[in-house]
């Protein structure tokens, strides 16, 4: 079945350092990917998507683009701030069950 | 109201007993799913909604998982016998239609079982 794999945390960075978290998927046919963010203590937000192949969304100064060569969907920002603390999942739509599917969560910890 | 709303945001339980739990979703959504974040898995999807009916109930662990969703709006996850690897946070979330993609997330419920 579809699923999405993810890099283990938790990712302890300095500020402003450049940060990747690593999400790869398994799907049939050509799902929409996104990543979803669950600052503390609140509910998981949605922080950007791509739908196709090449699509790069962007939101925040993250940045994700659509490899379907690869089948990855790598989460990316130049400098991280101490803000951006918080606990981020790759998913997918699975167009032919209409739902998403999460991976397990990376945990980011930015420290001054 | 302006987000999902869950209730309780915390729920402590006896081994044994029932539980339920509550989301109320953004007005107007028509899709409502729940998912189960344990630690270390992820999310895990359980159920979902399209108004009132139950299409997809494959991810409910077990016999003792049952959910309702009434008036196309307030839905009800209701574990019964509880045990204590049901402990977990429960995640409800909405959708304006059943194939928007963009999901709405409640801030969940925290199910302790001792």
């Amino acid at each position: 079945g579809d699923s999405v794999t993810q890099m283990e945390g938790p990712v302890t960075l300095s500020e402003e350092a450049f940060l990747t978290i690593n999400c790869t998927y398994t799907a049939t046919g050509y799902p929409s990917l996104f990543w979803y963010v669950q600052y503390p203590g609140e509910g998981l937000q949605l922080l950007l998507k791509a739908t196709k192949a090449d699509d790069k969304g962007s939101n925040k100064g993250f940045e994700a683009t659509y490899r379907k060569e690869t089948t990855s969907f790598h989460l990316e920002k130049g400098s991280v701030q101490v803000s951006d603390s918080a606990v981020y999942f790759c998913a997918l739509w699975a167009h032919n069950t209409d739902k998403l599917i999460f991976g397990t969560g990376t945990r980011l910890q930015v420290f001054p | 109201g302006a987000g999902v709303s869950q209730s309780p945001s915390n729920k402590v339980t006896e081994k044994g007993k029932d539980v339920e739990l509550r989301c109320d979703p953004i007005s107007g959504h028509t899709a409502l799913y729940w998912y189960r974040q344990s630690l270390g898995q992820g999310l895990e999807f359980l159920i979902y909604f399209q108004g009132n009916s139950a299409p997809d109930k494959s991810g409910l662990p077990s016999d003792r998982f049952s959910a309702e969703r009434t008036g196309g709006s307030v839905s009800t996850l209701t574990i019964q016998r509880t045990q204590q690897e049901d402990s977990a946070v429960y995640l409800c979330a909405s959708s304006p239609s059943q194939v928007d993609e963009k999901l709405f997330f409640g801030s969940g419920t925290q199910l302790s079982v001792l």
